[in-house]
């Protein structure tokens, strides 16, 4: 198994571009979620997927958009770009399921390394 | 909103001591814990998960403590090796929110 993969690892752009990070996990969890990661602030959490069809803000989601494109993916859209979104991106999946207010171990990706000039 | 702190934020020990990490939260209507370990340049690995029915978690020389009603956890690793080196966090649910973060603690084991 190869847990929970991350696209790509390193990415540099310009204010202003668009990109999209893509996550995939091969544990068949429920439950998906993006992270930046930033010193002195810690991880914080962008958006979260509960279940494949549903998606929900988390504690910093401005600037970005998600889809759940399946069980197995999630992928994370910056459509415009800021300075302010350089940061580290982990994704990260587990049995987490809110209806049942279970929470089960977190496995994290590699991370993607983001740059924005 | 649930804050979690954890003190110290850097740590420096010889090789073979034991540790404690501390890990406090404000909210403790928490139905668990959880400890990971990162090391530079990589993502997280979680270590121990503590139910909120639990008081205490054993994996090696690895033994997490949960208190609740002071809102507070503790790593506790035995016998300290230089690989043990890395960032230690710790983080909890809050509300619909799946897990807020501590900042961790970095810690370095000197052989």
């Amino acid at each position: 198994n190869a847990g929970v993969t991350q696209t790509p690892k390193f990415q540099v752009l310009k204010t202003g571009q668009s990109m999209t990070l893509q996550c995939a996990q091969d544990m068949n969890h429920n439950s998906m979620y993006w992270y930046r990661q930033d010193p002195g602030m810690g991880l914080r959490l962008i958006y979260y997927s509960a279940s494949e069809g549903t998606t929900d803000k988390g504690e910093v989601p401005n600037g970005y958009n998600v889809s759940r494109l399946n069980k197995r993916e999630f992928s994370l859209r910056l459509e415009s770009a800021a300075p302010s979104q350089t940061s580290v991106y982990f994704c990260a999946s587990s049995d987490l399921s809110l209806d049942r207010g279970i929470l089960e171990t977190q496995y994290f990706g590699p991370g993607t390394r983001l740059l924005v000039l | 909103k649930q804050e979690v702190t954890q003190i110290p934020a850097a740590l420096s020990v010889p090789e073979g001591e034991n540790l404690v990490l501390n890990c406090s939260f404000t909210d403790s209507a928490i139905y668990n814990l959880q400890w990971f370990r990162q090391d530079p340049g990589k993502g997280l690995t979680s270590l121990l998960l503590i139910q909120s029915s639990q008081r205490e978690q054993t994996s090696g020389r690895l033994n997490a403590s949960l208190d609740k009603s002071s809102g507070r956890s503790t790593l506790y690793i035995a016998a300290s090796q230089p690989g043990d080196s890395a960032t230690y966090l710790c983080a909890v649910p809050s509300g619909n929110t799946p897990l807020v973060f501590g900042k961790g603690t970095r810690l370095s084991v000197i052989a």
